[in-house]
């Protein structure tokens, strides 16, 4: 049974450009949320994706845009990238149970380096 | 503003200690729980959950929290720790009406042989 995967594992971007992040759930997943863990920090909460529609969003500008497929992945995508972006993205997939978030299975991360 | 605070950053033990990491959370309502470890290379795991119920929650490699509503506090223990419980320890909190999980910011916890 595959866990969580993330690709790419790491990249590196310059000042301005955009990056797209990609994420599959675990089997039989049907919600996906992604994190920033900035080093040394708790991760942030971005948004979640649940029937392809965004869920409810963190305290992130629009810069920061998502989508999830009908097979339940999901894309994270980063406009403008800024310095202060650079941080590991996590993916976390779970069960829908409403409000209740249940148990998060994450993936390994993405690690963006920005220049 | 919502929030999830860990006392300790940093945390050196020897094997067989015992081991209390403190989180409180500032949420005054219906609270969910939770611990995640991130062991050396891995990615986060879920250790335990408090939704309801028993407030003393046990979870994987002997590890176990208590929910304490007067003091808002969720503390995770263990009794006697092993080198494999090196690792960082993030405590995660979602009210009962948000589906976002606020985290802490982790413990990193060292065992020494």
């Amino acid at each position: 049974d595959a866990g969580v995967t993330q690709s790419p594992t790491h990249l590196i971007k310059t000042r301005g450009q955009q990056v797209t992040l990609r994420c599959s759930p675990k089997s039989g997943h049907d919600t996906v949320s992604w994190y920033q863990q900035a080093l040394g920090q708790g991760p942030q909460f971005i948004f979640q994706y649940y029937e392809e529609e965004e869920r409810q969003r963190g305290n992130f500008p629009d810069r920061f845009s998502g989508h999830q497929f009908p097979n339940y992945s999901s894309e994270l995508n980063v406009n403008a990238l800024l310095l202060g972006d650079s941080a590991l993205y996590l993916c976390a997939s779970s069960l829908d149970r409403g409000f209740n978030t249940g148990e998060l299975f994450f993936g390994e991360g993405s690690r963006l380096t920005v220049l | 503003a919502q929030s999830v605070s860990q006392h300790n950053h940093h945390v050196i033990l020897s094997e067989a200690a015992s081991l209390e990491l403190g989180c409180n959370y500032s949420y005054g309502g219906t609270v969910n729980l939770f611990w995640y470890v991130q062991y050396p290379g891995q990615h986060l795991q879920l250790l335990l959950k408090y939704f309801s119920g028993d407030p003393l929650v046990k979870g994987i490699k002997g590890f176990e929290a208590e929910f304490i509503k007067s003091k808002f506090s969720f503390n995770l223990r263990k009794p006697s720790v092993q080198w494999s419980d090196t690792a960082e320890y993030f405590c995660a909190a979602n009210a009962g009406n948000n589906r976002k999980l606020i985290w802490g910011l982790g413990t990193s916890l060292a065992v020494n042989p």
